[in-house]
């Protein structure tokens, strides 16, 4: 079983509409997760940071983590063209500086 | 906003070749990362490296790859003798405290190929 699994997509949505990530994670051991948003041939670049389970909002983005169910979420209100790109979730554990990436989420904002 | 800045972008070398990628880390950054991401598949973990030695590597980074700091601010990957299946893109990243606690900061990644 894959560590972190998402559905890559595409995702496509009109402009303004809410968006909903998600991904599944096997490893137990994972204590804090990651979004990261990448642009065609760019670095990953960092979006949300949570820390066990639990909500974490920053402007237009939420981050939700429910660890009994080992369930990620990314929500994304009044979504731009702007905000088309990969998403990719991320978990890790403190003991390791090694993160697991899952396969990302093609998402493409419609004007 | 501080950046992790990669060279070269891109970088084509003949199979057999050796290739030495290189990576400019955040400044007050302690510990330091390679993942690579080959085309159409996910990013993966390569090797991490705190305090002048590597923490931990994955069963990627076998005895053909090689990391160093050669002089305190850059920080490099070296493969020793590249294969076809090397060609990818590889990501160098910092963070200031182990286990990832503040995030890590990507740079923009090398484009390697490998012919």
């Amino acid at each position: 079983q894959k560590e972190v699994e998402q559905d890559p997509g595409p995702l496509s949505v009109p402009e303004g509409a809410i968006v909903s990530l998600n991904c599944t994670y096997s490893n137990s051991a994972f204590q804090y997760f990651m979004w990261y948003r990448q642009y065609s041939r760019k670095g990953p670049e960092l979006l949300m940071y949570t820390y066990s389970s639990g909500n974490k909002e920053d402007g237009r983005f939420t981050a939700q983590v429910d660890k009994s169910s080992k369930y990620i979420s990314l929500f994304i209100r009044d979504s731009q063209p702007s905000d088309s790109a990969t998403y990719l979730c991320l978990g890790g554990s403190s003991n390791t500086g090694k993160l697991i990436f899952g396969q990302g989420t093609t998402l493409q904002v419609k004007p | 906003e501080p950046e992790v800045t990669q060279t070269p972008s891109h970088q084509v070398t003949q199979m057999g070749q050796e290739v030495i990628l290189r990576c400019v880390p955040i400044s007050n950054h302690l510990y330091f990362y390679w993942y690579r991401q080959i085309l159409g598949q996910k990013v993966e973990f390569l090797v991490s490296f705190y305090n002048n030695e590597i923490s931990e590597k994955s069963e990627i980074f076998d005895d053909q790859f090689s990391v160093e700091r050669p002089d305190g601010s850059n920080f490099t990957l070296k493969i020793r003798s590249t294969k076809l299946e090397d060609s990818a893109m590889y990501f160098c990243a910092s963070s200031e405290a182990a286990g990832g606690w503040y995030g890590y900061t990507f740079g923009s990644g090398t484009r390697l190929t490998v012919v």
